[in-house]
């Protein structure tokens, strides 16, 4: 079954740093792969996916995923983060065998004034 | 605003009970989709529907069930409530089982 792997429950980076989130996957078959994102208090909102076309993906916000078959990592970054961006961000990938999206742990990110 | 609706936004109820939460898909999407997030647990699958046939399941109990109705809304049903089943649901809906999921903005059932 496919499975993600998001390396760092919390990650803290200074306003106007690099932000960088690990996912690492694991599919036996090429993987749609998503990433999404929680403020508090709200519901899941989709930040990109990646679904075998580019292998860079841009999407919301400023923020870009690259797919790295082999690596087999789809690790999100943003040039220069805002505080707007203290969220918790899931990584997930698709199950085409029993059709589900399986979400990683989540990183929490805060921004440091 | 994802155009995915869920009602109530919070519940408070005593175990044993009985519960209903509502999920009204995007407009046009056929598959709807329930997730239950704890801090113990994350975020855990429960059961997908497709155009009001059930999908794939996952880690959802026997007391709880789902139903998508002909006009592509969804309930998810929860009995015998336990303090352990205290979460935040959420409802999600795609165009089909391949495609991105859109999620609503969630029940916050507490059980008391």
């Amino acid at each position: 079954a496919q499975s993600v792997t998001q390396l760092g429950s919390h990650v803290s980076v200074s306003e106007g740093a690099l932000v960088l989130l690990r996912c690492n996957y694991s599919s036996s078959v090429p993987p749609y792969l998503f990433w999404y994102v929680q403020y508090p208090n709200q519901g899941l909102q989709l930040l990109l996916k990646y679904t075998s076309a580019a292998t860079l993906v841009k999407g919301i916000n400023g923020f870009e995923a690259e797919f790295k078959k082999s690596e087999t990592s789809f690790h999100l970054t943003k040039p220069s983060a805002h505080m707007s961006d203290a969220a918790e961000y899931f990584c997930a990938v698709f199950d085409f065998g029993n059709e589900k999206l399986t979400f990683g742990t989540g990183t929490r990110l805060t921004i440091i004034p | 605003d994802s155009g995915v609706t869920q009602t109530p936004k919070h519940l408070i109820t005593a175990t044993g009970q009985r519960v209903t939460l509502r999920c009204s898909p995007r407009s046009g999407d056929l598959s709807v989709y329930w997730y239950q997030q704890s801090l113990d647990q994350g975020l855990q699958f429960l059961i997908q529907y497709y155009n009001g046939e059930e999908r794939a399941k996952g880690n959802i109990l026997e007391r709880f069930s789902a139903q998508q109705f002909p006009d592509l809304h969804s309930e998810l049903n929860l009995s015998s409530l336990e303090l352990g089943d205290s979460a935040l649901y959420f409802c999600a809906s795609s165009a089909g089982p391949s495609y991105e999921q859109y999620f609503g903005p969630g029940t916050r059932l507490t059980v008391t």
